[in-house]
């Protein structure tokens, strides 16, 4: 069956600093794959989406690879902020629907 | 333009009792996805619906749990016969399969069911 993974530690980082967070999936070979951030209670909210033909996209701060040999996607955030702290979960496709990694915890401190 | 509306937000059920929960998609959406997330784990796909239609109900207990989204009103999750494990946020999100080919989810607030 399908698997995601995400660094399972929490990636604390200094402001100003880029982080970078890592998503793993085996067993399947998405058409293309999302980034999205959870804050604490609340709903998922879309970041990104890249398909499999692209290498890399970038939205302001944000950019995210993906390396369909590798079976890998990475998601940086450059000069980060503190409101950048959050859960970003990676959500590869499968036929109809997306699923979910566990999500990496980002703090980012001033 | 209201975004994904779920109510209740919180509801709390004794074992054995009935929990429905509904999801109100974004004005223009069509697609309806039910999420649950255990507390420190990620969201699994339960269901999803199109209007009157189950397209993949692969996530979804075989038992107990069942959902629809009838031609008028919100999409429902219903949970029959609840227990503690069913203690969890449900998740719904939307999309409207975009021009792009590719289902963007806008997702609501979650509804939180405590079983007790």
């Amino acid at each position: 069956s399908q698997k995601i993974e995400q660094n399972s530690e929490a990636l604390n980082i200094q402001e100003g600093k880029t982080a970078t967070l890592t998503c793993n999936y085996t067993n399947y070979s998405p058409a293309y794959l999302q980034w999205y951030r959870q804050d604490p209670g609340r709903g998922p909210v879309f970041l990104l989406l890249i398909r499999e033909n692209e290498k890399e996209k970038r939205k302001e701060r944000l950019k995210v690879t993906f390396d369909t040999t590798l079976k890998q996607s990475l998601f940086h955030i450059t000069a980060s902020q503190p409101a950048d702290s959050a859960t970003y979960l990676c959500a590869p496709v499968d036929g109809n629907k997306l699923v979910f990694g566990a999500g990496t915890i980002l703090r980012v401190k001033s | 333009n209201a975004g994904v509306m779920q109510n209740p937000r919180h509801l709390v059920r004794r074992r054995g009792q009935e929990a429905r929960l509904r999801c109100s998609p974004m004005k223009g959406h069509s697609h309806v996805y039910w999420y649950r997330q255990l507390p420190e784990e990620g969201l699994k796909f339960m269901v999803y619906l199109q209007k009157e239609n189950i397209i993949d109900e692969s996530g979804m207990p075989k038992e107990r749990f069942s959902a629809e989204f009838p031609k008028e009103g919100p999409s429902i999750l219903r949970i029959q016969q609840v227990v503690r494990g069913d203690s969890a946020a449900y998740f719904c999100a939307s999309s409207g399969w975009g021009s792009s080919g590719a289902n963007v989810l806008t997702f609501g607030a979650g509804s939180r069911l405590t079983v007790l």
